[in-house]
């Protein structure tokens, strides 16, 4: 079936430091890749997103790529600080579904101050 | 609040009880989703709303699972006859839109632990 698969599993950095999770997907038909954040106990929270017609979005520290060709997107934070520290997740549309995202395991991340 | 809201928060059954979940999304979102999420996995589809009608559901989706969203408002999300595999966090989402896909919120979701 359609996956997606995401590195790594867990991300120590610095404060101050740039981080970066790498996602890869299987569905050809898919065009639009989210990323959220999840905090424990709290459901996921979305961070950035991106349309298959684009190439690159960025709102403020993180960004966002995609190579459609490919078949990868990348998060990137920079600039990392201590509350950025969560499980991060990755996912694709599924086909011609219009409500079927399918997830990433997630990135722990950790900032060390 | 202007949030999704999922209650209860935790729900402990004994195997083969049944149990239901309910969901309050953002009052002026359209649709409405269900993921089931296990420890060290991402959200799984289970099912979607848009308004009060159900547009798709997960082969995940057994026959024990039912979902309404009678009024195109709330949602509940029911089990029947749990097992111990249907541990898990049920989470519930929200959005507005009517083609495409668009940014979800979720809510916090609820933790049924089956024993």
């Amino acid at each position: 079936g359609e996956n997606v698969e995401q590195h790594p599993s867990t991300l120590s950095v610095q404060e101050g430091d740039s981080a970066v999770i790498k996602c890869t997907y299987s569905d050809s038909a898919s065009n639009y890749f989210p990323w959220y954040k999840q905090e424990l106990g709290k459901g996921p929270q979305l961070i950035i997103d991106i349309r298959s017609n684009v190439g690159e979005k960025k709102d403020q520290r993180i960004a966002v790529t995609l190579n459609k060709t490919a078949k990868h997107f990348s998060l990137h934070i920079t600039e990392t600080q201590p509350e950025d520290s969560a499980v991060y997740f990755c996912a694709a549309s599924y086909g011609g579904s219009q409500g079927n995202l399918i997830f990433g395991k997630g990135t722990k991340l950790s900032v060390k101050p | 609040d202007t949030g999704v809201s999922q209650d209860p928060r935790h729900k402990i059954t004994k195997r083969g009880q049944n149990v239901t979940f309910r969901c309050d999304p953002i009052s002026e979102h359209n649709r409405l989703y269900w993921y089931r999420q296990t420890l060290g996995q991402g959200p799984e589809f289970l099912t979607y709303f848009q308004n009060e009608a159900q547009l798709e559901k997960s082969r995940l989706l057994s026959d024990r699972f039912s979902a309404e969203r009678p009024k195109g408002s709330f949602s509940t999300l029911e089990i029947q006859r749990t097992e111990q595999g249907d541990s898990a966090m049920y989470l519930c989402a929200s959005s507005l839109g009517y083609q495409g896909f668009h940014g979800y919120t979720f809510g916090s979701g609820t933790r049924l632990t089956v024993v």
